[in-house]
């Protein structure tokens, strides 16, 4: 069972430059999550989808977009990097009364 | 607004050793409560739920909404329970939605 895959596993970045994370999952499962992990700081909610084409704004949102045209991706576009989302970036996939089911994470840094 | 704290970042016990990793909340209504677990260079899984009231690998938690606590507890630690553990709470039926807290990293000395 692959679960949820994330891609790139790493990734470095220029300051502007724009790049796409990638999130597939293969549980049919209606909600998907992206947060990020930072030192000191926990999880935390980035966007969020309860359905294909339907998305909605978690606790940090700002230089990031996301959509959700299928059950399965759920892809996360930072439009400017900056270096302040130098971050680990996961994605999570759920469906009512399951637990969430996280990817292995996607390490960015931006210089 | 709703808020997870984990007061310790570091928690260190000898195996054989009871541990208790603590969780106080702020949320008004009923959240569900979960404890996530990370080991080393894994992904982040779910460890207990409090709706379950399952025990999983030795751990249990008690929700108290009086003291609005979900500590996790283990009677008798092990080397392979180190790992970085998060509480985290969500509204009702929306587990997509997690607050976490800042995690605490327990260390079972051998």
């Amino acid at each position: 069972n692959a679960g949820v895959t994330q891609t790139p596993k790493f990734q470095v970045l220029k300051t502007g430059q724009s790049m796409t994370l990638q999130c597939a999952q293969d549980m049919n499962h209606e909600y998907m999550s992206w947060y990020r992990q930072d030192p000191g700081m926990g999880l935390r909610l980035i966007h969020y989808s309860v359905g294909a084409g339907i998305t909605d704004q978690g606790e940090v949102p700002n230089g990031y977009n996301v959509s959700r045209s299928t059950t399965e991706d759920f892809p996360l576009r930072l439009l400017s990097a900056a270096p302040s989302q130098t971050s680990v970036y996961f994605c999570a996939s759920s469906r009512t009364d399951s637990e969430a089911f996280f990817g292995q994470g996607t390490r960015l840094t931006v210089v | 607004a709703q808020r997870v704290t984990q007061p310790e970042k570091l928690l260190s016990v000898f195996k054989g050793a009871p541990v208790e990793l603590k969780c106080n909340y702020s949320y008004s209504g009923s959240p569900e409560l979960f404890w996530y677990v990370q080991y080393s260079r894994q992904r982040l899984q779910l460890l207990l739920r409090h709706i379950s009231r399952e025990s999983i690998k030795g751990f249990t938690a008690d929700l108290n909404k009086g003291e609005t606590s979900f500590h996790l507890k283990k009677p008798f630690a092990q080397e392979e329970d180190s790992a970085m553990y998060y509480c985290a709470l969500s509204p009702r039926g929306s587990n997509y939605k997690l607050t976490f807290g800042k995690g605490t990293l327990l260390t079972v000395n051998p």
